[in-house]
């Protein structure tokens, strides 16, 4: 399957301090990617879609200000979370969408966040 | 509206017995995608196997299969020989091309018992 690669894999920050999550598709292009954000024992939720050029689409409830979302080219996408509180320590996860074959998404191996 | 609902939350199966895992949806796309995913305790989520709304046939992933049932609107994944390594929480999801997203179940815990 594709490979999509996550950049950090782990990260702690201070309260009001803003973190870079990087999400690559590292064997082919990805014109959409999506980011989701999962708590303990829960499903995943889905925060953004992010297509390559233009715009994320966020879901609703979901604050653009704050989690701020680049698609820079067909392989990286960022996710940015600005002045993190302990209430967005969460793991996130991305994925790209192959829109050929089974027209699945593949994930990246997730962030966990953790805000002091 | 899209909506996924699988109605176990936890699952034990014994090591090299076939197990099955339900999932139902509804949806109003004319088209659309069902699929299953894996995630272990590391966190990653795993492709396990997918299923096209038009697609005729069952499909088939090594030991994974989907039973699809359209006019039920049901998507059963089965797994057969469990093993160990199959304990897991497993998600089906259903892409609605109307709206170019995935919309996830709240998941299964499967544990295989040696």
């Amino acid at each position: 399957g594709a490979v999509v690669s996550q950049h950090p894999s782990r990260v702690i920050c201070k309260s009001g301090t803003s973190v870079k999550i990087e999400c690559r598709s590292l064997d082919f292009q990805a014109t959409t990617m999506f980011w989701y954000r999962q708590f303990p024992k829960q499903s995943l939720m889905l925060m953004a879609t992010s297509n390559e050029g233009s715009k994320a689409t966020y879901e609703q409830g979901v604050e653009k200000d704050k989690f701020l979302i680049n698609h820079a080219s067909l392989t990286l996408s960022t996710l940015t979370v600005t002045s993190a509180h302990p209430e967005d320590s969460s793991f996130y996860i991305c994925s790209a969408r192959v829109r050929q074959g089974t027209d699945t998404q593949y994930f990246g191996p997730g962030t966990r966040l953790t805000v002091l | 509206a899209q909506k996924i609902t699988q109605t176990q939350p936890g699952m034990f199966v014994q090591e090299k017995e076939a197990v099955t895992l339900d999932c139902t949806y509804d949806t109003s796309d004319p088209s659309y995608g069902l699929f299953w995913y894996k995630q272990p305790s590391s966190g990653e989520m795993i492709f396990l196997i997918y299923q096209g709304s038009y697609d005729q046939q069952n499909a088939t992933e090594g030991r994974y299969s989907l039973n699809f049932q359209k006019a039920r609107k049901s998507a059963n994944l089965v797994i057969s020989a469990s093993q160990l390594g199959d304990s897991a929480m497993y998600f089906c999801a259903i892409l609605s091309y109307n709206f170019n997203k995935f919309y996830f179940g709240s998941g299964t815990k499967l544990n295989v018992k040696p």
